[in-house]
């Protein structure tokens, strides 16, 4: 099963805005809208941050967003904040047989 | 408040085989699908297996399809993983999370080490 395909590393001034893409194909990320974002902390468990494409859970700060265009799904942090340094990873749904789920390679976020 | 707490995890050589348990509490366990993700140290995640309310459905990684068995027991709020043929590769934190329903996943529990080592 190969992952999606995701920047190592994204950084940003804070304040700034960054976007950390995620890369499928049509059986995953272009075929459905069941893409989700993850940000994991050193030594703790993943936090689920953005659901089906762009909902954001109850909780989860507006600063972050997402979209998706084609296969490709995108996560974007506005007003980039120190706390906000952490791995992202994207998830979604892959259909076939059986049908499956998929994570991103993940993207280091640091904030300069 | 939702729960989720694993146990099991150990060094186990290869070929050898180990059982994972996830505890759930604080919500209807027997309603929601659940999920095992791993990570391997120092690495990524990934999708291990999910399991439906009624166990009529279950998924497997390619990695681990044929080798690990994913159970419940919704009368004892209880996830299971039984891993066979450990391999090194194997060695990761496993993770039990609770589905949504909406294909991704919103509880996770603090994960429980597996080490496959001679």
């Amino acid at each position: 099963q190969s992952a999606l395909t995701q920047p190592a590393s994204v950084s940003g001034s804070p304040g700034q805005s960054i976007t950390i893409s995620c890369t499928g194909t049509s059986s995953d990320v272009g075929g459905y809208n069941y893409v989700s974002w993850y940000q994991q902390h050193p030594g703790k468990a993943p936090k689920l941050m953005i659901y089906e494409v762009s909902n954001r859970p109850s909780g989860v700060s507006n600063r972050f967003s997402g979209s998706k265009s084609g296969n490709t799904a995108s996560l974007t942090i506005s007003g980039l904040q120190a706390e906000d340094e952490a791995d992202y990873y994207c998830y979604s749904y892959r259909s076939g047989r059986p049908a499956s789920f998929v994570f991103g390679t993940g993207t280091r976020v640091t904030a300069l | 408040e939702v729960q989720l707490v694993e146990s099991g995890g150990g060094l186990v050589q290869p070929g050898g085989s180990l059982r994972l348990s996830c505890a759930a509490s604080g919500f209807t366990f027997g309603t929601y699908w659940m999920t095992w993700v791993r990570q391997a140290p120092g690495k990524g995640l990934e999708w291990v297996a999910n399991i439906k309310q009624d166990e009529s459905e279950k998924y497997y990684g390619d990695s681990v399809r044929g080798r690990f068995t994913v159970s419940r027991d919704n009368a004892q709020n209880s996830l299971f993983l039984q891993m066979n043929s450990l391999r090194d590769e194997d060695t990761a934190i496993y993770y039990c999370a609770r589905d949504t329903g909406k294909y991704c996943t919103d509880y996770w529990g603090q994960g429980t080490l597996v080490t496959v080592s001679s």
